[in-house]
């Protein structure tokens, strides 16, 4: 079965950016879209953002246009997800997951075991 | 967007006993594409129910879902002390997908 294992946690100053990586082993990849989901300490589930590798295509919640850039390469079966002019808001959790094929409008399971961002200067 | 309210914030019962967990879309969501989510602490989300009522793999079948238009609900029928958790509806009918904020199922 699939599993999704994502790097470890990240210190960055305000204004800085962060770009965590999200492996896929045990399953196919290509097809599969890849999301990006957040949680700020205490709170609920916020999507960013996904891709389908295979499609090379990204889509993004209007929050983080702009901001945010969802990668994958088909290669390592890696997904990524940078998030660029960090502020103390951005500290969170950040979950990948995996959905269903050819889209990133998705129920997710299963998902990475999260990494932690903390924005501090 | 679609804004999903889960009721209540906080829901308190003791081992044995039957939760309901109410979920309440701003617009119609076709029963397709409403999921449910279990959360313990320190823990990634773990899918419970896909189409409103489709357990997904290895989960139990205390855990039943139900619903249509705006109001779907997550029953679990007899708690055992392992779903004491944080509980989210999802839809992913239309873009962006959103979550309810959570129901917390406390032990009372």
């Amino acid at each position: 079965q699939v599993q999704l294992v994502q790097s470890g946690a990240e210190v960055k100053k305000p204004g800085s950016s962060v770009k965590v990586s999200c492996k896929a082993s045990g399953g196919t990849f290509s097809n599969y879209a890849i999301s990006w989901v957040r949680q700020a300490p205490g709170q609920g589930l916020e999507w960013m953002g996904g891709i389908v590798p295979i499609l090379g295509t990204s889509n993004y919640a209007q929050k983080f246009q702009g901001r945010v850039t969802i990668t994958a390469d088909e290669s390592t079966s890696t997904a990524y997800m940078e998030l660029s002019s960090l502020r103390s808001e951005d500290t969170a959790v950040y979950f990948c997951a995996r959905g269903v094929p050819y889209t990133t409008l998705n129920r997710f399971d299963p998902w990475g075991q999260g990494t932690l961002v903390t924005v501090s200067s | 967007e679609i804004v999903l309210t889960q009721s209540p914030g906080t829901l308190s019962l003791s081992p044995g006993e039957r939760a309901t967990l109410s979920c309440r879309a701003s617009q119609s969501v076709s029963a397709r594409y409403l999921a449910w989510y279990q959360q313990k602490p320190g823990q990634a989300p773990r899918l419970l129910i896909y189409g409103t009522s489709s357990r997904a793999t290895g989960i139990p079948d205390r855990f039943s879902g139900s619903g249509s238009g705006t109001d779907f609900t997550l029953t679990i029928s007899r708690l055992e002390p392992e779903d004491f958790a944080v509980y989210y509806c999802q839809q992913y009918e239309s873009s962006p997908p959103t979550f309810g904020q959570g129901t917390r199922l406390e032990i009372k």
